[in-house]
């Protein structure tokens, strides 16, 4: 059974690079049948979807953070991995990493690490 | 703001029969078939329950059901159970700009 599991430090300080790494376990990341996204939560309130990347390292990003994002793919390691920088308070949430199949639905979650942007 | 409107709670009686809308716009809900269900119990991974408007995974119970009407995507929870308490989410792509959106999500609450 694939699961997914985040990793990463829960508190950033503001202007410096959130970085989140997440391990799929019982499955290839190889799999080309699928993409393999980020998702994040604000405190109270609904779900933003950030990017998505193919094992093949080639990506696709939400079009309100493509400027800070970077997202990579370890195909040795089965992770892929999520950068974010000049992070603000703003982008204080709990971040999840996900399985997304070819018609924009998400069929795997982790369950989620929360990142607190703070000095 | 999310980009698709869900109500904030829903509530029925363990047996009853629920429905939670998602309402987006021509350009995401109304334009396509990639509407997609979640439950989240709060701790835990959030579970696919349906996908494609309509389909469920395997595993899935068949009281969870999907449609649309146009802007507006609808879940059902059929014989309303303990467990089905939980926080739900739609999402759909939209292209606006080629992404996706979530809804707010809605608390559902077996009275």
């Amino acid at each position: 059974q694939v699961q997914l599991q985040e990793s990463g430090p829960g508190l950033v300080k503001p202007s410096q690079t959130l970085s989140l790494t997440c391990t799929v376990s019982g499955g290839s990341i190889n799999n080309g049948g699928h993409y393999w996204s980020w998702i994040r939560q604000h405190p109270g309130k609904g779900l933003e979807w950030i990017g998505y990347i193919y094992y093949s390292g080639s990506t696709f990003y939400s079009p309100s953070l493509k400027s800070r994002l970077t997202m990579s793919v370890d195909t040795s390691k089965n992770q892929f991995s999520l950068k974010l920088s000049s992070v603000t308070a703003a982008d204080t949430a709990v971040y999840y990493c996900a399985r997304e199949g070819p018609t924009w639905y998400f069929d795997l979650w982790g369950r989620g690490t929360l990142v607190t942007v703070s000095s | 703001q999310s980009a698709l409107t869900q109500p904030p709670s829903a509530s029925g009686s363990p047996g009853q029969s629920v429905t939670i809308s998602c309402t987006g716009t021509s350009s995401d809900v109304g334009g396509y078939e990639y509407v997609s269900w979640y439950q989240h119990h709060p701790g835990k991974a959030p579970q696919l329950i349906i996908y494609d408007v309509t389909k469920r995974p395997s595993g899935v119970p068949d009281r969870f059901s999907g449609s649309k009407s146009g802007n507006t995507a609808s879940l059902t929870v059929s014989g309303l159970q303990a467990e089905d308490e939980a926080d739900y989410y739609c999402n759909s792509y939209t292209g606006s700009n080629n992404s996706v959106v979530f809804g707010g999500g809605t608390k559902l609450t077996v009275l």
